[in-house]
């Protein structure tokens, strides 16, 4: 079956460092993959997808994400961090048949100044 | 939250009532989604739609039920029958690709009293 692991429950990082929130997708499946953000109490934003081309894809508010066939992975990134960037970060993939999503459990990113 | 609007922003049910979650969208997509989100999971399928006057089970049907009668609505209900109801609910739409990116409304939060 197809799954989408985020292996962190919470990543903190300081103010101005480099982030990273880790994805792993389902080899199983399309590596048709999104990245979505949620702030408290509202619905997800889209950031960023990659359906095919290069390897690392650029989003909305600084965000990129780089895809990695060989370790079925895609990270979501961005150089410098924010303290605006502190929400629940989700990954997901694409079911290969039908219109479906399946999605990770989320990341809790906590930038702290 | 794009053209996708969600109403009530908090409902309060008692037990053994019904009650109907609105999802209207302007964004001319064809397909609607609805996702059950708990603390701490990812999201959950209950529902979607690809076209009018047609719709599919997710993940977790049991206990609600939706209609589209009209491309711009998508409403659920949440019956009696649904056990454990309080959680927050989000719509999404997309156009009919496969691949093409969902767009979320701002949720509806459920409480069961």
């Amino acid at each position: 079956a197809q799954s989408v692991a985020q292996p962190e429950d919470q990543v903190n990082v300081a103010e101005g460092n480099p982030l990273t929130v880790k994805c792993t997708y389902s080899v199983s499946g399309n590596p048709y993959l999104f990245w979505y953000v949620q702030y408290p109490n509202r619905g997800l934003q889209f950031l960023l997808k990659y359906i095919t081309g290069d390897n690392l894809v650029k989003g909305s508010y600084g965000f990129e994400a780089e895809f990695n066939k060989s370790q079925t992975s895609f990270h979501l990134k961005k150089p410098s961090a924010l303290v605006s960037d502190s929400a629940l970060y989700f990954c997901a993939q694409a079911m290969d048949s039908n219109y479906q999503l399946i999605w990770g459990a989320g990341t809790k990113l906590i930038i702290k100044p | 939250d794009g053209g996708i609007t969600q109403s009530p922003k908090y409902l309060f049910r008692k037990e053994g009532q019904n009650v109907t979650l609105s999802c209207e969208q302007n964004l001319n997509h064809d397909a609607m989604y609805w996702y059950r989100q708990d603390p701490g999971q990812g999201l959950r399928l209950i529902y979607y739609s690809q076209i009018v006057n047609d719709f599919q089970k997710g993940d977790i049907a049991e206990g609600y039920s939706v209609s589209r009668e009209k491309k711009e609505s998508f409403p659920l209900t949440v019956t009696s029958a649904q056990k454990n109801p309080t959680a927050f609910y989000l719509c999404a739409s997309s156009t009919r690709a496969s691949l093409d990116t969902q767009y979320f409304g701002p949720g509806t939060r459920l409480t069961v009293l």
